[in-house]
């Protein structure tokens, strides 16, 4: 079994202030964990993917993420916000190996740039 | 390349109807999975297609229903529509059963009333 918690579904960041999105997950097999973008009337892209590789993934338009096995969380950062980041973040799990691959998605988080 | 396309990008039913939406996956990809996005549900997986048989189905009634073809194009079929199935319908392409690695179209809009 498997799950995502997304805490916070709204975060509120001024344009050049850093980026800090956080997702904790649960899984009974060591998961792959995903963080997607998604824009208005758009569908989701993927900003970058942890598959037991480095611990620190680096993705696109400047967004990385941590994976702590300890901490069971994946959290989403970028230095610094850019009116273009204002989208919705999806953090998502699968198993890394065996089993059927169905990916559970959190609830999203909506990030706001302030000018 | 060109990437995953939906037809049509927004759809009006009534209660009852059925509908079909259509997803062709970027060219080469081979799998086909299916996501209902609602805001109280979030995005739920529906299922997933490779070479034309359903490998997995997340947790829908029966009137939800899928097809792959010999050209990797995708259909689902949704029938007896309630006013819950509204929602954005989003395909998702890979290049094989299982990758973890998907790219989503942008989406069918279905407004059910």
């Amino acid at each position: 079994a498997q799950s995502v918690t997304q805490l916070g579904s709204h975060v509120s960041v001024s344009e050049g202030a850093l980026v800090l999105l956080r997702c904790n997950y649960s899984s009974s097999v060591p998961p792959y964990l995903f963080w997607y973008v998604q824009y208005p009337n758009q569908g989701l892209q993927l900003l970058l993917k942890y598959t037991s590789a480095a611990t620190l993934v680096k993705g696109i338009n400047g967004f990385e993420a941590e994976f702590k096995k300890s901490e069971t969380s994946f959290h989403l950062t970028k230095p610094s916000a850019h009116m273009s980041d204002a989208a919705e973040y999806f953090c998502a799990v699968t198993p890394g190996s065996g089993g059927s691959y169905i990916p559970t998605f959190g609830r999203g988080t909506s990030l706001i740039v302030h000018p | 390349k060109a990437g995953v396309t939906q037809t049509p990008r927004y759809l009006i039913k009534t209660r009852g109807q059925q509908v079909t939406l259509s997803c062709s996956p970027i060219s080469g990809h081979r799998s086909v999975s299916w996501y209902q996005q609602t805001p109280g549900q979030g995005l739920q997986f529906l299922f997933e297609y490779f070479s034309e048989t359903q490998r997995n189905k997340g947790n829908f009634p029966g009137r939800f229903s899928g097809r792959q073809f010999s050209n990797s194009r995708s259909e689902m079929n949704v029938s007896t529509l309630e006013l819950g199935d509204s929602a954005l319908y989003l395909c998702a392409s890979s290049q094989t059963a299982g990758d973890n690695e998907q790219f989503f179209g942008p989406g069918t809009r279905l407004t059910v009333l």
